[in-house]
């Protein structure tokens, strides 16, 4: 079992959709939660940081940490063209330790 | 105010070369982390470091690969001998080293062996 698992996809929503994306995780040690967008060919960008559980939310993104369950979750209202990346959830154990990735999904946001 | 600066961007090497890949940190983090994505994988971990010693290589592979970070300079991931399965996404991350783990990272170095 990875420690880390992320649907595969890819995903086409249409422009104005809320788009819901998950991963669970198997090592109760993880305390430290992201989101990374990362565009073609270009750097992770990271888009949300949550620690231990609980909901963050800024502008059009909603990240959610379930602990108990090893579930996180990331949610983007009215989704536009220009979110059309890789999403990938990173999480670790330590403030100064090695992320752990998903494997990362390709989303497609259609005019 | 600079990000993370990796160069080069595309670095082509035949099989048997050396390859070596620079990272400058942005200002004031001491703390440098290299990650590997190939092709239709995620990021990997490979190593952490700060300023003259590596912290945690446990995903570093044995041999071929050795990575440092100078008191002066940029970080430098180096692989000798390269092989095919080398070529990939060599990514470098950032980070203050405060108790938030947060890593911000550079645009990346391709590789291509030949």
């Amino acid at each position: 079992q990875k420690e880390v698992e992320q649907d595969p996809g890819p995903l086409s929503v249409p422009e104005g959709a809320i788009v819901s994306l998950n991963c669970t995780y198997s090592n109760s040690a993880f305390q430290y939660f992201m989101w990374y967008r990362q565009y073609s060919r270009k750097g992770p960008e990271l888009l949300m940081y949550t620690y231990s559980s609980g909901n963050k939310e800024d502008g059009r993104f909603t990240a959610q940490v379930d602990k108990s369950s090893k579930y996180i979750s990331l949610f983007i209202r009215d989704s536009q063209p220009s979110d059309s990346a890789t999403y990938l959830c990173a999480m670790s154990a330590g403030a100064n330790s090695k992320l752990t990735f998903g494997k990362g999904i390709t989303l497609s946001v259609r005019p | 105010n600079a990000g993370v600066m990796q160069n080069p961007r595309h670095l082509v090497r035949r099989r048997g070369q050396e390859a070596r890949l620079r990272c400058s940190p942005m200002k004031g983090h001491s703390h440098v982390y290299w990650y590997r994505q190939l092709p239709e994988e995620g990021l990997k971990f490979m190593v952490y470091l700060q300023k003259e010693n590596i912290i945690d290589e446990s995903g570093m592979p044995k041999e071929r690969f050795s990575a440092e970070f100078p008191k002066e300079g940029p970080s430098i991931l180096r692989i000798q001998q390269v092989v095919r399965g080398d070529s990939a996404a060599y990514f470098c991350a950032s980070s203050p080293g405060v108790a938030k783990n947060i890593q911000y990272f550079g645009a990346g170095t391709r590789l291509s062996v030949l």
